[in-house]
């Protein structure tokens, strides 16, 4: 059974910095390209960021282009998300999702983890 | 950026009636590229329709997605007490992502 696990979320200062983590099980990791998608609390899907199978590709929404940082460590089927410059509006629930492999979708989700940007 | 509108807002319907939600492109999207998505309340998307109309696996067959262009439909031939949820599409272009709005799929 697929399994995503995301960690790493919590209260953070504007300006602040935090790395989110989705621990992968359950397939072959280093097969899929994954994805970082958001939810502002009532609110709808915002796409984050992709990163290729090997981690040499990466791409962002033009939002978080610049501050955030997509990664991956396939020795321990893990993806990251590194957040730097945080804003009130970076506040939402963080999504890991796994990509539709040889299309363009997102099959696998976490149940997500909460940032909350506040002072 | 290509820009997704999802109608309508919120659609009102009954138990065993037949759903039909809109997504309209800001300009043209390959059919390879548009997908939905269902949201229930505290649960993460769930995969339904992928390449506008390839049902994901395990998703029943009174889902249905057609379209092309700019104008892609999702539609639910016979509701269940399970498929009140929030309905998403999204599109690929550019090496990115977009999702539509949303449409909220509520119990008459």
């Amino acid at each position: 059974e697929v399994q995503l696990v995301e960690s790493g979320g919590g209260l953070v200062q504007p300006g602040g910095s935090l790395r989110l983590s989705c621990a992968a099980s359950g397939f072959t990791f280093t097969m899929y390209w994954m994805h970082w998608v958001r939810q502002a609390p009532g609110k709808g899907l915002v796409w984050v960021s992709r990163i290729n199978s090997d981690g040499t590709r990466t791409s962002y929404a033009g939002s978080v282009q610049g501050r955030f940082t997509i990664s991956r460590d396939n020795a321990k089927n893990t993806l990251f998300l590194q957040m730097t410059s945080l804003t009130a509006d970076d506040t939402a629930v963080y999504y890991c999702a796994r990509d539709l492999y040889g299309d363009y979708a997102q099959d696998s989700w976490g149940q997500g983890t909460l940032v909350t940007v506040s002072s | 950026e290509i820009v997704l509108t999802q109608s309508p807002g919120t659609l009102s319907l009954s138990p065993g009636e037949r759903a039909t939600l809109s997504c309209r492109a800001s300009q043209s999207v390959s059919s390879s590229y548009l997908a939905w998505y269902q949201q229930k309340p505290g649960q993460a998307p769930r995969l339904l329709i992928y390449g506008a109309s390839s049902r994901a696996t395990g998703i029943p067959d009174r889902f249905s997605g057609s379209g092309s262009g700019t104008d892609f439909t999702l539609t639910i031939s016979r509701l269940e007490p399970e498929d009140f949820a929030v309905y998403y599409c999204q599109q690929y272009g550019s090496s990115r992502y977009t999702f539509g709005q949303g449409t909220k799929l509520e119990i008459k």
